[in-house]
């Protein structure tokens, strides 16, 4: 199985800052398709996990350009600048190269300084 | 607009069953995989199985391999998840969500394994 190690498990930020969240997995996420099947989620308080980057880049649907998501290989990173109350909750990375199974980062929880 | 709901939640004892339903709306359900995802209380997100849009492959977690049926009626817009000999480490909220990147989860349905 293909371990997802997030970092940190909590970030406190000021609002208008910038936060920056890691993911590692233990093996090289490019399919042999040749995309990258490495996605990112904010899941808010009391509400089900919503998408925000999919295939380590691309914005969702709404998702506004404050966040980002690079990297490749085994090392992607989320990036949101600006950050907003509606920003604060629990974030995940999900690997879907490899599967069964696909499996999530263990959660960074973003909070305020 | 997409919309994902799931039902069948509730308290069971173990060694109990219990079917869960997601009902689908706002796309074309039949193209589309379909994942179950659970989170237990305080904990975080864990995939439990996948089915492709035709039902012709599924896949699970060994965490429920054996024990948990993931199924789906397209001419119902509906995906089940079958979840026989429970255990209170099954218990957990349980989100269904669409396609390989999860574009959508539904609101979760709470499954509680207690005696």
């Amino acid at each position: 199985d293909v371990v997802m190690t997030q970092t940190p498990v909590s970030l406190p930020v000021s609002l208008g800052g910038q936060a920056s969240i890691s993911c590692r997995s233990s093996q090289s996420l490019v399919h042999s398709n040749g995309n990258t099947y490495l996605h990112w989620y904010l899941q808010k308080p009391g509400q089900s996990p919503q998408l925000l980057i999919y295939r380590v880049s691309n914005r969702f649907s709404g998702v506004p350009d404050r966040f980002s998501g690079s990297g490749s290989g085994t090392d992607f990173t989320l990036k949101i600048s600006r950050v907003e109350p509606e920003d604060l909750g629990d974030y995940y990375c999900l690997q879907s190269t490899h599967f069964p199974p696909l499996t999530f980062g263990s959660g960074t929880k973003l909070e305020i300084k | 607009e997409v919309q994902l709901v799931e039902s069948g939640g509730g308290l069971v004892k173990p060694g109990s069953s219990l079917k869960l339903s997601c009902v689908a709306s706002g796309f074309t359900f039949s193209s589309y995989g379909m994942h179950w995802i659970r989170q237990a209380p305080k904990k975080g997100l864990e995939w439990i199985a996948l089915i492709y849009y035709d039902s012709s492959n599924k896949y699970y977690a060994d965490s429920v391999k054996g024990r948990f049926t993931i199924s789906r009626d397209n001419s119902k817009n509906t995906l089940y998840l079958e979840m026989n000999s429970l255990r209170s480490e099954d218990t957990a909220m349980y989100y269904c969500a669409k396609n390989w990147e999860l574009h959508y989860w539904g609101q979760g349905v709470m499954v509680t394994v207690s005696s």
